[in-house]
């Protein structure tokens, strides 16, 4: 298993540029997540999702949206590129039964480091 | 790589030596407790988990101590070496109906040879 795969691995943006980090898992996870990590920081939760069709705002949603038309796949969009995005941007998975209650681990992606200027 | 950890609270250890990395959690209903290593360019790893039927768990070389009454999760490490410095996180899940994953703000620890 390739795990979780993201790319690019680092980006350059204009301001008011728009572009996609793509993100992909071959371990048929349900839930998928974005994070943001700004340095020396920790992890901020952008959006989720919990299956194919549902996604779910999550800490700091703002100036992102995300799709998640298949399983594996589950890219997240900057529209109007601004430098408060500048960060490096963390693609997880993990399996979990809802109806049961059980959560498991989160896989992460290497993240991609993107820079707004 | 990337620089993470420039003002992450820090841990400085001697190669051999046992580690203690500790987190306070913030949610009493929280049932689910990991700890994630973040080498310097790269994501997070699993480290070791534990459920809050429990108050310990070891795996290899890591332990993981949990007190529910304070909200308060430890991780040791034994006889601690280069390769284990990096960034730790405690996350805390919370099963609302939906699960939500609290990520602590993590601990930097460098191992001195």
């Amino acid at each position: 298993n390739a795990g979780v795969t993201q790319t690019p691995k680092f980006r350059i943006l204009k301001i008011g540029q728009s572009m996609t980090l793509q993100c992909t898992q071959d371990m048929n996870h349900n839930y998928m997540y974005w994070y943001r990590q700004d340095p020396g920081m920790g992890l901020k939760l952008i959006y989720y999702s919990v299956g194919a069709g549902i996604t779910d705002k999550g800490e700091v949603p703002n100036g992102y949206n995300v799709s998640r038309s298949t399983t594996e796949d589950f890219p997240l969009r900057l529209e109007l590129a601004a430098p408060s995005q500048t960060s490096v941007y963390f693609c997880a998975s993990s399996y979990s039964i809802r109806t049961s209650g059980i959560a498991y681990e989160q896989y992460f992606g290497p993240g991609t480091r993107l820079t707004v200027t | 790589g990337e620089s993470v950890g420039l003002h992450l609270p820090t841990l400085s250890v001697q190669e051999g030596d046992n580690s203690i990395i500790n987190c306070a959690y913030s949610n009493s209903a929280s049932d689910y407790f990991i700890w994630y290593k973040q080498e310097s360019g790269k994501g997070p790893q699993f480290i070791i988990d534990i459920r809050s039927n429990m108050d310990k768990r070891q795996g290899q070389r890591v332990t993981v101590l949990l007190n529910k009454t304070v909200k308060h999760l430890s991780l040791q490490i034994a006889a601690t070496q280069p390769g284990d410095s990096a960034v730790y996180f405690c996350a805390e899940n919370l099963n609302t109906g939906g699960f939500k994953t609290i990520f602590g703000a993590g601990t930097r620890l460098f191992v001195k040879a």
